[in-house]
């Protein structure tokens, strides 16, 4: 099994910030196999990325993914309101599909 | 507009069951795969089930194996999660999730439900 370390733990952070959230694997990804959601409270997830740097449909272009083998990023070029949320990596190279632990970006 | 809506979620005491159902709408039910994730208080998201959308392929993590079987009815777009034998572990919030990809298990969630409360205690 395939397992997702996401880092850091929290982020505090103010509207307009750039941050860069790191999710690493435990072994290599082929493919780039590599998805990342948004979590909100009470809210259905999102899919943000797909295949390590494609955004999906309806995604604003300040989210962006990059990253190859066990080091992949989620960069949010500039923090909007809505932004604040928990985010999960989520590899999908290997069975069983498995998720980070989630990073929490909350407001400063 | 792709919308999932679970339900069926609820209090059972251990060892009990309880049946899951996913209604989907907004998309070619019986063309994709469908999912269910769970996340417990408290954690991280962990996937638990898949179904291919004929129905005939199904995948369980090592975790439900045995105490879980997933099914669908093409007919009412809707999927199902029969839990048995249920523990305290398996309380979390169970969401439905449809696939997308190529092949088993490059398929990543494209889209998801709100999910539905499931309460294993005594």
């Amino acid at each position: 099994e395939i397992v997702l370390t996401q880092s850091p733990g929290t982020l505090s952070l103010s509207p307009g910030e750039r941050t860069t959230l790191s999710c690493r694997a435990s072994q290599s990804i082929s493919s780039s196999y590599l998805a990342w959601y948004q979590h909100k409270p009470g809210q259905a997830p999102r899919l943000l990325i797909y295949g390590a740097s494609s955004r999906a449909t309806g995604i604003p272009d300040r989210f962006s993914g990059s990253g190859s083998g066990t080091d992949f990023t989620l960069t949010i070029s500039r923090l909007e309101p809505e932004d604040f949320a928990v985010y999960y990596c989520q590899q999908y190279s290997s069975s069983p599909r498995t998720f980070g632990q989630g990073t929490k970006v909350e407001i400063k | 507009e792709v919308q999932l809506l679970e339900s069926g979620g609820g209090l059972v005491q251990p060892g009990g069951s309880l049946r899951l159902s996913c209604a989907a709408s907004g998309f070619t039910f019986s063309n994709y795969a469908m999912s269910w994730v769970r996340q417990a208080p408290g954690k991280g998201l962990e996937w638990v089930s898949t179904l291919v959308g004929g129905g005939t392929i199904t995948w369980y993590a090592d975790s439900v194996k045995g105490r879980f079987t997933i099914s669908r009815d093409n007919s009412k777009n809707t999927h199902y999660l029969q839990m048995n034998s249920l523990r305290a572990e398996d309380t979390a919030l169970y969401y439905c999730a449809k696939d997308q990809g190529r092949s088993y298990p490059h398929w990543y969630f494209d889209f998801w439900g709100r999910g539905t409360l499931v309460t294993v205690s005594s």
